[in-house]
């Protein structure tokens, strides 16, 4: 059983270029978190959604910002028009329905140049 | 929000315990405590968690005051691998989940 995979694991973006960034749960999990870690900080929360639900996205900024969990395929985070503060670790994780610990992946680096 | 309070930094000797607190004085009846850790910024790793009793696993154990407003996160032989950034969380346990806040937590150096 494959853990929680984050791909790609390194990407680097112009300023105002889009970025995606892909995750896909360990088997069986229905929930997905995204949260996001500049440099020397601690890990934000930014979104937590259901097969095609977003439930909380109280951690979002406003704009430029967008996350899915379609009913197949990957959770996408969705970076529009990057800057250069959107440089982080963006970290997924993922939880089965009705038990509660999450499982981490290893994150997208983030470069914007 | 974090809800919680931990020392920024430890230090511990190889090969002894190290015992990481954490304060959580505005925790609620239904929110369980649980730690993480993060090693050399890969992906946090979960360690343990619990409600009211203390709790052990291959990894670690974990022992909460009995007015569960504060925790202590114990490994018994600290080893050069627990080298990490250790984070305390509370979180309310649904059926609709809910997410972690992490704090700022504490960085624990074992050293030789």
């Amino acid at each position: 059983n494959a853990g929680v995979m984050q791909n790609p694991r390194h990407l680097v973006r112009r300023r105002g270029q889009e970025a995606r960034l892909r995750c896909s749960p360990m088997k069986g999990h229905s929930h997905v978190y995204w949260y996001r870690q500049l440099p020397e900080e601690g890990l934000k929360f930014m979104v937590y959604l259901q097969k095609e639900n977003i439930i909380d996205e109280s951690g979002m900024p406003k704009e430029r910002f967008s996350a899915e969990f379609p009913k197949e395929g990957p959770s996408i985070l969705r970076i529009q028009q990057v800057v250069r503060g959107d440089s982080a670790a963006y970290f997924c994780a993922s939880s089965p329905f009705g038990t509660f610990r999450a499982f981490f992946g290893q994150g997208t680096r983030l470069t914007v140049v | 929000d974090a809800k919680t309070t931990q020392p920024p930094s430890m230090d511990c000797a190889e090969g002894r315990a190290a015992n990481l607190p954490c304060n959580h004085s505005t925790i609620s009846g239904n929110e369980y405590v649980y730690w993480y850790r993060q090693i050399h910024s890969q992906g946090p790793q979960y360690i343990i968690h619990g409600l009211k009793n203390n709790e052990t696993n291959e990894m670690a154990s974990l022992i909460i005051t009995e007015d569960r407003k504060s925790s202590t996160l114990i490994l018994p032989h600290a080893t050069l691998r627990d080298t990490a950034v250790y984070y305390c969380i509370v979180r309310v346990e649904s059926n609709t989940g809910n997410q972690f806040y992490f704090g700022t937590g504490t960085s624990l150096t074992v050293i030789p």
